[in-house]
């Protein structure tokens, strides 16, 4: 099994950077996701780390460390439309669980004016 | 491109009765598909998932069930309701042996059970 955990809530300014840390426990490990979800919506897939490192998507950053079961997401030039909760989400290597995702319960990040 | 359809949006029924939600992805072939549960506050809670037509696997015991009768096609029944049953079921779809294999999902059923 897997345990996802990140905070709960962050509260940020318009125009600042936030970071969203998640860390996991695992029992396989192939590859970490990080998803927007809008009040009422669907998640939407934001970005994807297997490797270690740093993937890099416009204002939108994600790290990942396996040694350390650690990743983050970087939020930079917040904007009002940011506000939302992301949600990391580890997929399971073990060979009867391929392509499984298991989800942390999402930081609601609050940006204000 | 590729599109994925869930109805109904949003669906009010009583304890004890039956549910049918229907899921249907366009524009892929042989994806895999997955039955999530999201309830209020509270993390994706992956139910079932499908690699075809008619192989479900249940990732959690409840009173729910699963179909895949066609490629692009998964339903969520349910024989009884339960007031536990109530939250936001997402479907989604990934497309194997995809590099990333991300699952991309529909906009939900908002379901409430009285």
């Amino acid at each position: 099994g897997q345990n996802i955990d990140q905070p709960t809530e962050m509260t940020a300014t318009e125009g600042a950077i936030v970071q969203i840390n998640c860390t996991y426990q695992t029992s396989g490990f192939n590859g970490l996701f990080w998803y927007q979800q809008h009040a009422g919506e669907a998640p939407t897939f934001l970005s994807y780390n297997v490797l270690d490192g740093l993937e890099e998507k416009g204002r939108f950053s994600s790290f990942l460390s396996r040694s350390k079961g650690y990743s983050y997401l970087l939020l930079k030039e917040l904007q009002m439309k940011d506000s939302a909760s992301y949600l990391c989400a580890v997929e399971d290597g073990t060979t009867d669980s391929w392509g499984k995702l298991q989800f942390g319960a999402g930081t609601q990040v609050v940006v204000t004016p | 491109s590729q599109t994925i359809h869930q109805w109904p949006a949003t669906l009010v029924q009583p304890v004890g009765s039956p549910l049918s939600l229907e899921c249907t992805v366009e524009g892929t072939s042989n994806p895999n598909l997955y039955w999530y549960r999201q309830a209020a506050g509270r993390g994706l809670q992956l139910l079932f998932y499908s690699v075809g037509i008619g192989q479900i696997s249940s990732e959690v015991p409840q009173n729910l069930s699963a179909s895949r009768p066609q490629d692009r096609q998964f339903i969520l029944s349910s024989k009884k309701l339960l007031l536990s049953d109530s939250g936001f079921y997402l479907c989604a779809w990934s497309v194997p042996p995809d590099r990333e294999d991300t699952q991309y999902f529909g906009p939900g059923t908002r379901l409430t059970v009285l």
